[in-house]
């Protein structure tokens, strides 16, 4: 069935860095896409979102990069601090559906000082 | 601004036993609304949604059912409690378009 997957469950990056961390999503009809944070024992919260008629769209350090043509999606951290050590999530809306997102198993960031 | 509760924050529950799980929503109206599990290191499995009052979608058929008895506020229950239910309890909300959905604290349930 449709999914959406992360290449790399877990990433260890120095404190000042830059951090990318990836997502691959195999339905194509995907129209909008959103990256999660999610910090030991609390609920996940929103980073950035983007809808599938961009490439790219960034925020406060964050940047997000979308590749249609490979189904690929980015987050990219810049200046990686120790708090945003936690599990990051992509999660895809299919666009059947209003209402369902499918998250991907998510990604561990460690940030090292 | 938009506020998400949900209680109990941890549980600790014997197998067989019933539950009772809160959610409800400040600041907003009509909202979806949703009921995640996670198991520890695992991603986010969606239980249940429901758009309106009294409409609720199941999407993992378990021993788990969820009500909608008001506008903001969503319930997930259990007459009977598994070991297998033992996880990380996620209440989220989204408006009207459904696409960016805003997560509550979370419930940690425990069952032994």
């Amino acid at each position: 069935g449709e999914s959406v997957g992360l290449h790399l469950p877990t990433l260890s990056v120095q404190e000042g860095d830059n951090s990318i961390i990836n997502c691959a999503y195999s339905n194509s009809a995907s129209d909008y896409f959103i990256w999660y944070k999610q910090e030991s024992g609390k609920g996940p919260q929103f980073i950035i979102d983007i809808r599938s008629n961009m490439d790219k769209r960034q925020g406060q350090r964050v940047t997000v990069l979308l590749n249609k043509t490979v189904k690929h999606l980015s987050l990219q951290i810049a200046a990686t601090q120790p708090g945003d050590s936690a599990v990051y999530f992509c999660a895809e809306n299919s666009g059947g559906s209003n209402y369902k997102l499918t998250f991907g198993k998510g990604t561990l960031l460690t940030v090292n000082p | 601004s938009q506020t998400i509760h949900q209680w109990p924050a941890t549980l600790v529950q014997p197998v067989g036993s019933p539950l009772s799980l809160e959610c409800t929503v400040e600041g907003t109206s009509n909202p979806n609304l949703y009921w995640y599990r996670q198991a520890a290191g695992r991603g986010l499995q969606l239980l249940f949604y429901s758009v309106g009052i009294g409409q609720i979608s199941s999407e993992v058929p378990q021993n788990l059912s969820a009500s909608r008895p008001q506008d903001r506020q969503f319930i997930l229950s259990s007459k009977k409690l598994l070991l297998s239910d033992s996880g990380f309890y996620l209440c989220a909300w989204s408006d009207g378009s459904g696409y960016e959905q805003y997560f509550g604290p979370g419930t940690r349930l425990t069952v032994t």
